[in-house]
């Protein structure tokens, strides 16, 4: 069954530090993959996507992600992190039926 | 409007009363989407509309859980007999399309407290 799996649940980093999140998946086709934040109180918004391609793609708010078929991987990353990135960040792979399975999200905390 | 909207923002009620959650998508979107998520279980998918039509209705934890679509837009999911495990923040998206490449645009939820 497919299924993402987001090993930390709680980071913490110091501002203008680097960050990388991880994410991995299971699913038998080719994912789709996804990385949302969600900060208190709101909603999911998106901060990039893979379908095909580059392997490496890029997002807003200056954040990228790679995916590695090999590790069924697809970790996000951000060379300097701003006190604004603190949130609740989400993987996710699109499977049959037009879902998203989201892994159990990461909570990030920057420190000054 | 700009982006997807939900209302309540937040909704208390009783065990046993029944609830009615709005999710008005983005203009023009085809494809809606409800999402549960709470603390025990994080985030999981419920049902998805395409037009007024809900081929997938898999992830509806009960009976009690329902969901409909009018006019290809504005949707509305409604829990009778509401017990406490259904707290949680309901979150409805849209995309443009179907398909696991479309990107959903997600709401700020309905937060949903249950006494």
């Amino acid at each position: 069954a497919q299924s993402v799996t987001q090993p930390d649940i709680h980071i913490t980093v110091s501002e203008g530090a680097s960050l990388e999140l991880r994410c991995n998946y299971s699913y038998g086709a080719t994912p789709y993959l996804f990385w949302y934040v969600q900060s208190p109180g709101q909603g999911l918004q998106l901060l990039l996507k893979y379908f095909s391609g580059d392997t490496l793609v890029q997002g807003i708010k200056g954040f990228e992600a790679e995916f590695k078929r090999s590790q069924s991987s697809f970790n996000l990353r951000k060379p300097s992190v701003h006190w604004s990135d603190a949130a609740e960040y989400f993987c996710a792979v699109g499977v049959g039926g037009n879902k998203l399975v989201f892994g159990a999200g990461t909570i990030l905390r920057v420190k000054s | 409007g700009a982006g997807v909207s939900q209302s309540p923002s937040n909704k208390v009620t009783e065990k046993g009363k029944d609830v009615e959650l709005r999710c008005d998508p983005i203009s023009g979107h085809t494809a809606l989407y409800w999402y549960r998520q709470s603390l025990g279980q994080g985030l999981e998918f419920l049902i998805y509309f395409q037009g007024n039509s809900a081929p997938d209705k898999s992830g509806l934890p009960s009976d009690r859980f329902s969901a409909e679509r009018t006019g290809g837009s504005v949707s509305t999911l409604t829990i009778q007999r509401t017990q406490q495990e259904d707290s949680a923040v309901y979150l409805c998206a849209s995309s443009f399309g179907l398909g696991r490449q479309e990107t959903q645009y997600f709401g700020p939820g309905t937060r949903l407290l249950v006494l």
